[in-house]
């Protein structure tokens, strides 16, 4: 199993800018999980999905965020305007489904908003 | 919400030393308290997890603690090595709820 997919693994962008993270869990998983981690503020939960449906959005900062996942295969974060205070460790995340409580994460993307 | 303090924020100590890292929570409803490790570059990986109905849990050198009445957990290494240098993660949940609650991180340093 390839586990927990995410891309790009690093990216730059100028304030803003658009930027899309994407990922993609491990299949058979139906729970998908966002968190953002910065120094200030550790792990962050932006947004979690169960079976593609968002379930609770409460930690997603502002408007300028956005997330989706059209299939269980794929989800994408969007931060449209990027600033720099976006630039953190963003992290996707999977677990089989409830009940099983070990979450499985990516290796994040590394985002730099100049 | 649910909210998780973490401390020490960075902790040294000698190889073959043990390593306590401690948490606190707010919410009496929480019942379920993983531990998570992550190395440089990678994602966070669970380590052990304990629920509320048990006090204490070991696999082999970690172990971790927990005092429902005082809301708080600990993490205990013993023995550490320098592979066990990595910054350490607790959490707090509610078992079956899908929504985990991060404390801010413990940076781990064993010295050879």
């Amino acid at each position: 199993d390839a586990g927990v997919i995410q891309s790009p693994r690093h990216e730059v962008t100028e304030m803003g800018q658009e930027v899309t993270l994407r990922c993609k869990p491990i299949s058979g998983h139906n729970s998908l999980f966002w968190y953002r981690q910065t120094m200030m503020r550790g792990l962050e939960l932006l947004i979690y999905f169960n079976n593609n449906v968002p379930i609770d959005d409460s930690g997603m900062p502002e408007d300028r965020f956005s997330a989706k996942m059209p299939n269980a295969s794929f989800s994408t974060l969007k931060i449209q305007p990027s600033e720099p205070r976006d630039s953190a460790v963003y992290f996707c995340a999977s677990i089989p489904g409830t009940g099983y409580e070990k979450l499985f994460f990516g290796s994040g993307t590394q985002l730099s908003v100049l | 919400g649910e909210n998780v303090e973490q401390h020490p924020s960075t902790l040294s100590v000698q190889e073959g030393d043990s390593a306590v890292i401690k948490c606190t929570y707010s919410d009496s409803a929480s019942n379920y308290f993983p531990w998570y490790k992550q190395e440089l570059g990678k994602g966070p990986q669970l380590i052990i997890d304990i629920r509320s109905n048990v006090g204490e849990k070991k696999d082999q050198r970690i172990a971790v603690t927990l005092n429902k009445t005082a809301k708080h957990f600990s993490l205990h290494i013993t023995e550490t090595q320098p592979e066990d240098s990595a910054v350490y993660f607790c959490a707090a949940g509610i078992y079956n709820f899908n929504k985990f609650y991060f404390g801010s991180g413990t940076k781990l340093n064993v010295k050879p």
